[in-house]
Order: C-alpha cells, then structure tokens, then sequence
C-alpha cells in the first residue's frame, strides 16, 4: 500500500533555531502533500497545502513565514520552522493522496520540542 | 463548506461487547467519508471509507461504519472490542478534490 514517511519522528531544538521536517512518498507521486500539527488531546489543524513546484497554499492564521514549505519534487515536501520559540512545540504530521480516490495517508508524525 | 462533527470526547466500552463511534456531517454533494485511527505519538492510520456503493462499509481489523444519508450520518462499529482498539479515532469529510476536514477525534477506552 501507499507509504508517506516523516523524518525526523523526535527533534529538540533551541529558542531561536531552525528545524527542518521532511515528508516523503515512498511508493507513489504526489502532487500535493498537507501539513498538519496537532496539539495535545486535539484534533488536527490543517497548515498548508503543499504544492509541487508551486507556491504553498496557507491556512487562515498561519504564518507563511514562520512556517516555510517546499515541494521541490513529487516525492518530497519539507516544513521548515524558523526562529523556532516555545510556543512552536507541538506534534506536526504530513500526509498525501495516492492518485484517484484513495484517501490521505500520513507519515508518523514529529515531535517538536523547542526548549 | 464541509464539516464533520464527532459527538463524544469518551467513548468507553468493555471488552468483547459491541462499540459505537459517533460521527454526522454536512456537505454539499456526494460524501467522502473516512475514518481514521491514531495511536499515541503516531499519524493516521486509514481505517475505511464510503465513496458510493454500499451503505455499509467494511475496513481494517474488523470495524466497519454504516452510511445513513437521511441522518448525515458515519458511525464507526465493531462487534467486539479488543483492549487493543483503545486509541483516538477520527471522522473525515473530503477527498475529490476538496480539502480534508477532520472531527475533533474520539478517544476510545477498551477496558478488560
């Protein structure tokens, strides 16, 4: 079945620092990938839209500058939280859609802890 | 617009006695429906979904949900529970070209 991996799983990092989260489809091409964060006992909020060799598409609320995407390849997609504060630390999950109706499948998710 | 609503923060259910999990949604057009479970600190694993055809649909590890377009509604069962479906369960509405839109999840206690 179709794969979607999340790398790194665990990261802690320092006020200030920049943390990068890779998104991969490890069996099939996507055009479009979603990042999602989670927080505690709650349920996911949509981020962005990830688009392939195209500008992401942000969520009301969300700073497109906070919260860099790239999707450089059909393969890949990659969040990059920068100047990362406290407040930042949260479990952030990436999904794709395998092509026709086949649902979202997500990578494992990444734990952020900004210290 | 798209919306899906999960009822019941809890649900708890004994061990070998049926479950329920409740979900309605409002949409405009055909459904896509799905559920979704998430073990702790993992992502979503697919469970089922409806597109069309069968009002009852059959998923992964025995559960299955029952479309009821009169009710809005997407109700997640399992005939017997096992203390190892304790997770959080969540509704979806999207697909088609429309973005995902995810309930605010169930957390399901399987007691022994």
């Amino acid at each position: 079945g179709a794969v979607v991996s999340q790398h790194p799983s665990r990261v802690i990092c320092k006020s200030g620092t920049s943390v990068k989260i890779e998104c991969r489809s490890l069996d099939f091409q996507a055009t479009t990938m979603f990042w999602y964060r989670q927080f505690p006992k709650k349920s996911l909020m949509l981020m962005a839209t990830s688009n392939e060799g195209s500008k992401a598409t942000y969520e009301q609320g969300v700073e497109k500058d906070k919260f860099l995407i790239n999707h450089a390849s059909l393969t890949l997609s990659t969040l990059t939280v920068t100047s990362a504060h406290p407040e930042d630390s949260s479990f952030y999950i990436c999904s794709a859609n395998p092509p026709g109706d086949s649902p979202l499948h997500f990578g494992n998710g990444t734990r952020l802890t900004v210290t | 617009a798209q919306s899906v609503a999960q009822p019941e923060d809890q649900v708890n259910v004994a061990e070998g006695n049926p479950l329920t999990v409740k979900c309605t949604y409002s949409v405009s057009g055909n459904p896509y429906l799905f559920w979704y479970v998430q073990y702790p600190n993992r992502g979503l694993q697919f469970l089922l979904k409806y597109i069309t055809g069968d009002n009852l649909v059959k998923g992964s590890y025995g559960f299955e949900a029952e479309f009821n377009k009169s009710q809005t509604s997407f109700h997640l069962k399992k005939p017997s529970a096992l203390v190892s479906d304790s997770a959080l369960y969540f509704c979806a509405v999207g697909g088609g070209g429309f973005k995902t839109i995810f309930g605010a999840g169930t957390r399901l206690f399987v007691k022994a």
